[in-house]
Protein backbone atom coordinates (compact mmCIF):
# COMPACT_ATOMS: atom_id res chain seq x y z
CA UNK A 1 0.00 0.00 0.00
CA UNK A 2 1.37 3.18 0.44
CA UNK A 3 -0.86 5.23 2.70
CA UNK A 4 0.04 8.82 3.94
CA UNK A 5 -1.19 10.72 7.20
CA UNK A 6 -2.19 14.00 7.81
CA UNK A 7 -2.38 15.64 11.55
CA UNK A 8 -4.82 17.14 12.62
CA UNK A 9 -7.76 16.30 10.60
CA UNK A 10 -9.54 19.51 11.92
CA UNK A 11 -8.39 22.41 13.79
CA UNK A 12 -9.76 25.53 14.93
CA UNK A 13 -7.47 28.40 15.65
CA UNK A 14 -8.05 32.40 16.36
CA UNK A 15 -7.09 34.71 13.97
CA UNK A 16 -3.21 35.76 14.42
CA UNK A 17 -2.13 32.34 15.92
CA UNK A 18 -0.15 29.81 13.84
CA UNK A 19 -0.85 26.21 13.28
CA UNK A 20 1.54 23.61 11.92
CA UNK A 21 0.04 20.29 10.10
CA UNK A 22 1.66 17.31 9.52
CA UNK A 23 2.06 15.13 6.64
CA UNK A 24 3.51 11.42 6.98
CA UNK A 25 4.07 8.27 4.61
CA UNK A 26 3.69 5.98 6.61
CA UNK A 27 4.67 2.87 4.41
CA UNK A 28 6.96 3.83 2.28
CA UNK A 29 9.53 6.65 1.81
CA UNK A 30 8.53 10.00 -0.16
CA UNK A 31 11.06 11.95 -1.51
CA UNK A 32 8.91 14.48 -2.73
CA UNK A 33 5.79 15.90 -0.96
CA UNK A 34 3.31 18.47 -2.08
CA UNK A 35 0.65 20.63 -0.41
CA UNK A 36 -2.84 21.59 -1.78
CA UNK A 37 -5.35 23.95 -1.10
CA UNK A 38 -9.10 23.30 -1.97
CA UNK A 39 -12.01 25.05 -1.31
CA UNK A 40 -15.35 23.62 -1.45
CA UNK A 41 -16.49 22.45 -4.72
CA UNK A 42 -13.46 23.57 -6.27
CA UNK A 43 -10.03 21.36 -7.55
CA UNK A 44 -7.16 21.19 -5.74
CA UNK A 45 -4.81 24.07 -5.83
CA UNK A 46 -1.06 23.47 -5.54
CA UNK A 47 0.70 25.28 -2.75
CA UNK A 48 4.22 24.14 -2.71
CA UNK A 49 6.50 21.47 -3.38
CA UNK A 50 8.83 20.29 -0.61
CA UNK A 51 12.22 17.98 -1.26
CA UNK A 52 13.64 16.35 1.38
CA UNK A 53 16.29 18.05 2.60
CA UNK A 54 16.18 21.19 0.84
CA UNK A 55 14.01 24.07 0.83
CA UNK A 56 10.30 23.81 -0.87
CA UNK A 57 9.20 25.35 -4.28
CA UNK A 58 6.14 27.52 -4.19
CA UNK A 59 3.73 28.81 -6.48
CA UNK A 60 2.65 31.60 -7.95
CA UNK A 61 1.07 33.55 -5.86
CA UNK A 62 1.46 31.67 -2.31
CA UNK A 63 3.18 33.45 0.25
CA UNK A 64 6.43 31.49 1.07
CA UNK A 65 6.62 33.70 4.77
CA UNK A 66 3.15 33.17 5.78
CA UNK A 67 3.02 29.01 4.45
CA UNK A 68 6.29 27.50 6.38
CA UNK A 69 7.18 24.15 4.73
CA UNK A 70 9.80 22.31 6.32
CA UNK A 71 10.65 18.20 5.09
CA UNK A 72 12.93 16.69 7.67
CA UNK A 73 13.07 13.46 6.30
CA UNK A 74 11.50 10.90 3.76
CA UNK A 75 8.02 10.45 5.94
CA UNK A 76 7.79 13.62 7.11
CA UNK A 77 6.80 17.28 6.07
CA UNK A 78 4.75 19.94 7.75
CA UNK A 79 3.28 23.03 6.97
CA UNK A 80 2.83 25.91 9.11
CA UNK A 81 0.12 28.40 8.72
CA UNK A 82 1.36 32.18 10.49
CA UNK A 83 -0.14 34.40 12.19
CA UNK A 84 -3.51 32.70 10.31
CA UNK A 85 -6.22 34.87 8.86
CA UNK A 86 -10.23 34.10 8.66
CA UNK A 87 -9.40 33.81 4.83
CA UNK A 88 -6.75 30.83 5.69
CA UNK A 89 -9.38 28.62 6.37
CA UNK A 90 -9.32 25.96 4.06
CA UNK A 91 -9.10 22.12 3.24
CA UNK A 92 -5.16 21.47 3.38
CA UNK A 93 -4.40 18.19 1.64
CA UNK A 94 -0.91 17.07 1.06
CA UNK A 95 0.70 14.17 -1.28
CA UNK A 96 3.68 12.14 -1.16
CA UNK A 97 5.65 10.79 -3.68
CA UNK A 98 7.60 7.38 -3.69
CA UNK A 99 11.19 7.60 -3.29
CA UNK A 100 11.44 4.61 -6.07
CA UNK A 101 8.47 2.64 -8.11
CA UNK A 102 5.40 3.76 -8.85
CA UNK A 103 6.21 7.98 -9.04
CA UNK A 104 2.55 8.67 -8.50
CA UNK A 105 0.90 11.03 -5.93
CA UNK A 106 -0.44 9.57 -2.85
CA UNK A 107 -2.53 12.08 -1.03
CA UNK A 108 -3.52 12.33 2.61
CA UNK A 109 -6.71 12.40 4.32
CA UNK A 110 -6.95 16.33 3.87
CA UNK A 111 -6.77 18.84 7.24
CA UNK A 112 -9.80 21.54 7.40
CA UNK A 113 -8.55 24.63 8.94
CA UNK A 114 -10.81 27.31 10.48
CA UNK A 115 -9.70 30.42 11.42
CA UNK A 116 -11.79 32.50 13.87
CA UNK B 1 -6.65 27.34 -22.28
CA UNK B 2 -6.07 25.79 -19.03
CA UNK B 3 -3.66 22.64 -19.46
CA UNK B 4 -6.98 20.34 -18.54
CA UNK B 5 -10.69 20.38 -18.76
CA UNK B 6 -13.05 18.60 -16.85
CA UNK B 7 -16.89 19.35 -16.98
CA UNK B 8 -17.44 20.00 -13.65
CA UNK B 9 -20.83 18.58 -13.68
CA UNK B 10 -22.85 17.37 -11.58
CA UNK B 11 -23.72 14.08 -13.18
CA UNK B 12 -26.70 11.90 -11.50
CA UNK B 13 -27.40 8.57 -13.08
CA UNK B 14 -29.26 5.57 -11.53
CA UNK B 15 -27.59 2.79 -9.84
CA UNK B 16 -26.56 0.12 -12.53
CA UNK B 17 -26.03 2.42 -15.33
CA UNK B 18 -22.59 2.70 -17.04
CA UNK B 19 -20.95 6.23 -16.50
CA UNK B 20 -18.52 8.23 -18.27
CA UNK B 21 -16.30 10.60 -17.19
CA UNK B 22 -14.34 12.49 -19.81
CA UNK B 23 -11.03 15.34 -19.59
CA UNK B 24 -9.84 16.97 -22.14
CA UNK B 25 -5.53 18.54 -22.77
CA UNK B 26 -4.05 20.48 -24.69
CA UNK B 27 -0.42 19.48 -23.24
CA UNK B 28 1.26 16.73 -25.68
CA UNK B 29 4.23 16.38 -23.65
CA UNK B 30 1.64 14.51 -21.20
CA UNK B 31 2.71 10.72 -20.94
CA UNK B 32 0.95 9.54 -17.76
CA UNK B 33 -2.98 9.81 -17.09
CA UNK B 34 -4.37 9.53 -13.56
CA UNK B 35 -7.86 9.42 -12.45
CA UNK B 36 -8.41 10.20 -8.52
CA UNK B 37 -11.80 9.87 -6.87
CA UNK B 38 -12.58 12.28 -3.63
CA UNK B 39 -15.17 11.37 -1.00
CA UNK B 40 -16.34 14.69 0.71
CA UNK B 41 -13.78 16.11 3.29
CA UNK B 42 -11.20 13.10 2.32
CA UNK B 43 -8.04 13.77 0.59
CA UNK B 44 -8.35 12.16 -2.99
CA UNK B 45 -7.47 8.45 -3.82
CA UNK B 46 -5.73 7.08 -6.51
CA UNK B 47 -8.21 4.92 -8.50
CA UNK B 48 -6.25 4.28 -12.06
CA UNK B 49 -3.11 5.20 -13.61
CA UNK B 50 -2.20 4.35 -17.15
CA UNK B 51 0.63 5.90 -19.49
CA UNK B 52 0.49 5.97 -23.40
CA UNK B 53 -2.68 5.21 -25.56
CA UNK B 54 -5.10 2.59 -25.07
CA UNK B 55 -7.54 0.81 -21.99
CA UNK B 56 -6.78 -0.60 -18.94
CA UNK B 57 -9.21 -2.28 -16.80
CA UNK B 58 -9.68 -3.18 -13.03
CA UNK B 59 -13.02 -4.24 -11.65
CA UNK B 60 -15.93 -2.29 -13.09
CA UNK B 61 -13.42 0.57 -13.68
CA UNK B 62 -12.03 1.03 -17.31
CA UNK B 63 -9.84 4.03 -17.75
CA UNK B 64 -9.19 5.15 -21.62
CA UNK B 65 -6.55 7.15 -23.23
CA UNK B 66 -6.35 8.83 -26.71
CA UNK B 67 -3.34 10.70 -27.12
CA UNK B 68 -4.27 11.46 -31.08
CA UNK B 69 -7.13 13.69 -29.82
CA UNK B 70 -5.74 14.21 -26.27
CA UNK B 71 -9.14 12.80 -24.65
CA UNK B 72 -9.18 10.64 -21.58
CA UNK B 73 -11.77 8.77 -20.37
CA UNK B 74 -13.13 6.65 -16.77
CA UNK B 75 -15.87 4.41 -17.40
CA UNK B 76 -17.46 2.97 -14.25
CA UNK B 77 -19.93 -0.27 -15.13
CA UNK B 78 -22.86 -1.28 -12.98
CA UNK B 79 -22.42 2.22 -10.58
CA UNK B 80 -23.27 1.70 -7.05
CA UNK B 81 -24.44 4.25 -4.82
CA UNK B 82 -20.34 3.74 -3.25
CA UNK B 83 -19.33 5.51 -6.31
CA UNK B 84 -20.77 8.93 -5.27
CA UNK B 85 -18.00 10.87 -5.20
CA UNK B 86 -15.65 13.65 -7.29
CA UNK B 87 -13.39 12.20 -9.67
CA UNK B 88 -10.13 14.09 -10.76
CA UNK B 89 -8.61 13.75 -13.95
CA UNK B 90 -4.38 14.30 -13.21
CA UNK B 91 -2.06 14.19 -16.24
CA UNK B 92 1.55 14.58 -15.28
CA UNK B 93 5.02 15.33 -17.60
CA UNK B 94 7.86 14.97 -16.10
CA UNK B 95 7.90 16.11 -12.20
CA UNK B 96 4.59 18.58 -12.99
CA UNK B 97 1.23 16.97 -12.13
CA UNK B 98 -1.95 18.92 -13.86
CA UNK B 99 -5.47 18.41 -12.44
CA UNK B 100 -8.68 18.89 -14.09
CA UNK B 101 -11.62 20.51 -11.26
CA UNK B 102 -12.71 17.68 -10.92
CA UNK B 103 -16.69 15.93 -11.67
CA UNK B 104 -19.01 15.38 -9.26
CA UNK B 105 -20.89 12.26 -9.50
CA UNK B 106 -24.18 11.05 -7.65
CA UNK B 107 -25.61 7.63 -7.99
CA UNK B 108 -28.91 7.21 -7.03
CA UNK B 109 -30.49 3.65 -5.26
Amino acid sequence: GAVVSQHPSWVICKSGTSVKIECRSLDFQATTMFWYRQFPKQSLMLMATSNEGSKATYEQGVEKDKFLINHASLTLSTLTVTSAHPEDSSFYICSARRASGNPEQYFGPGTRLTVT
Amino acid sequence: QKEVEQDPGPLSVPEGAIVSLNCTYSNSAFQYFMWYRQYSRKGPELLMYTYSSGNKEDGRFTAQVDKSSKYISLFIRDSQPSDSATYLCAMRTGNQFYFGTGTSLTVIP
